[in-house]
């Protein structure tokens, strides 16, 4: 079964950098991704596709200070130079033919 | 510019039905993969169901035999008939587009609340 799992909650200090974590489930660690932004009380926004060998392409207007990266079954979204506005939800997306699949969202606090 | 437009959403009783519109604009409905995407209030993202440009569709299970995802060419329309609602089905709805090489949503609508309460 595929299923892509996040932690609940990371923070990290404004001007900092922070790593959120998805693992893909036993079996399916070769396959993409997408990372989603939701801030609060907003729709969710497409930051990135994230391929297995790390390559990733960003959404329209997402900043530099937003990059990926994959390491086996983890997908790492990395956020540099963390302004206010990055506090939000994030989550990860997958698929196959005909499922499409969330992880459980982080929520990121920016002290 | 791709945009996308939800409508519909209201109060509803448990067992009645409802049908929700996305309104697309900068591209064509029936050439894309399109879904629904609901979020029950304090939870996350739930995939609901998609349609292929072939027409084929799909659903989680949670809506399977009760939701019906179509398409209106002529309108450039989406639609989500969601009919015997539950309580559990109570969320924002949102409408997303999936990218030309398919699989992730590229494009987001900004959701329209269902609320399922007698």
């Amino acid at each position: 079964q595929l299923v892509l799992t996040q932690s609940p909650s990371a923070s990290a200090s404004l001007g900092a950098s922070v790593k959120l974590t998805c693992t893909l489930s036993s079996g399916h660690s070769n396959y993409a991704i997408a990372w989603h932004q939701q801030q609060p009380e907003k729709g969710p926004r497409y930051l990135m596709k994230l391929n297995s060998d790390g390559y990733h392409t960003k959404g329209d207007g997402i900043p530099d200070r937003f990059s990926g990266s994959s390491s086996g079954a983890e997908r790492y979204l990395i956020i540099s130079s963390l302004q206010s506005e990055d506090e939000a939800d994030y989550y990860c997306q997958t698929w196959v033919t005909g499922i499409r699949v969330f992880g459980g969202g982080t929520k990121l606090t920016v002290l | 510019e791709v945009q996308v437009v939800e409508s519909g959403g209201g109060l509803i009783q448990p067992g009645g039905s409802l049908r929700l519109s996305c309104a697309a604009s900068g591209f064509t409905v029936s050439s894309s993969y399109m879904n629904w995407v609901r979020q029950a209030p304090g939870k996350g993202l739930e995939w609901v169901s998609l349609i292929y440009n072939s027409g084929s569709t799909y659903y989680a299970d949670s809506v399977k035999g009760r939701f019906t995802i179509s398409r209106d060419s002529s309108k450039n329309t989406l639609y989500l008939q969601m009919n015997s609602l539950r309580v559990e089905d109570t969320a924002v709805y949102y409408c997303a587009r999936e990218s030309d090489d398919f699989g992730h949503f590229q494009h987001w609508g900004q959701g329209t609340l269902v609320t399922v309460s007698s």
